[in-house]
């Protein structure tokens, strides 16, 4: 089966200190992988997506960034947090090797972050 | 306007009622659609697709695809509490490659 672990679960952070977080699959190889912010009472926001190792796309320009340094691992990061980066980030991953418009995205089980 | 519509609820059915829960959006061009479900504080998790017009069933759950009206629905049979959740709809839109937009979400509350 194919999993996606995302770590740490919940995190508290003051302003303008840095972020790493760590989303990995298992079971799948070159998948496509897409990390979301959703916020309170909002809808989920796409923020990058990765379809290979060291190639990200960024749907948001913001203080955040995105690496794929392995195939299976996506890290979201940020140098500087502000109190708007709050919320839940979900990491997601597609179908391996599915052209433009045909792949299906299943959730891992997020971040839910605070800053403070 | 925006991309992907949906009443933000609640919307409150008896237990083994019917519930219907439906999505707007607003490119026409748009190919694929999807229903997930979330619970609160967890992440979503998906219940069905959807390419071609009309309906397509899964168990307790058929999803309906309407091109030519721009709307997709969920419609859950014989609700049960434990549906009680939000159900976000996601489209993807023409020229965005495998991203999706989603709607903010309609909490459904299934009442005993």
């Amino acid at each position: 089966s194919q999993t996606i672990h995302q770590w740490p679960a919940t995190l508290v952070q003051p302003v303008g200190s840095p972020l790493s977080l760590e989303c990995t699959v298992e079971g799948t190889s070159n998948p496509n992988l897409y990390w979301y912010r959703q916020a309170a009472g909002r809808g989920l926001q796409l923020l990058f997506y990765s379809v290979g190792i060291g190639q990200i796309s960024s749907e948001v320009p913001q203080n955040l960034s995105a690496s794929r340094p392995q195939d299976r691992q996506f890290i979201l990061s940020s140098k500087k947090l502000l109190l708007s980066d709050s919320g839940f980030y979900l990491c997601a991953r597609g179908n391996t090797g599915t052209p433009g418009g045909t792949d299906t995205q299943y959730f891992g089980p997020g971040t839910r972050l605070t800053v403070l | 306007q925006k991309e992907v519509e949906q009443n933000s609820g609640p919307l409150s059915v008896p237990e083994g009622a019917i519930a219907s829960l439906n999505c707007t959006y607003s490119d026409r061009g748009s190919q694929s659609f999807f229903w997930y479900r979330q619970y609160s504080g967890k992440s979503p998790e998906l219940i069905m697709s959807i390419y071609s017009n009309g309906d397509k069933e899964d168990g307790r759950f058929t999803a309906q695809l309407n091109k030519a009206s721009q709307y997709v629905s969920l419609l859950i049979r014989d609700s049960q509490p434990s549906d009680s959740a939000t159900y976000l709809c996601a489209v993807r839109v023409t020229g965005g490659g495998n991203k999706l937009t989603f709607g903010t979400g309609t909490q459904l509350k299934v009442e005993l």
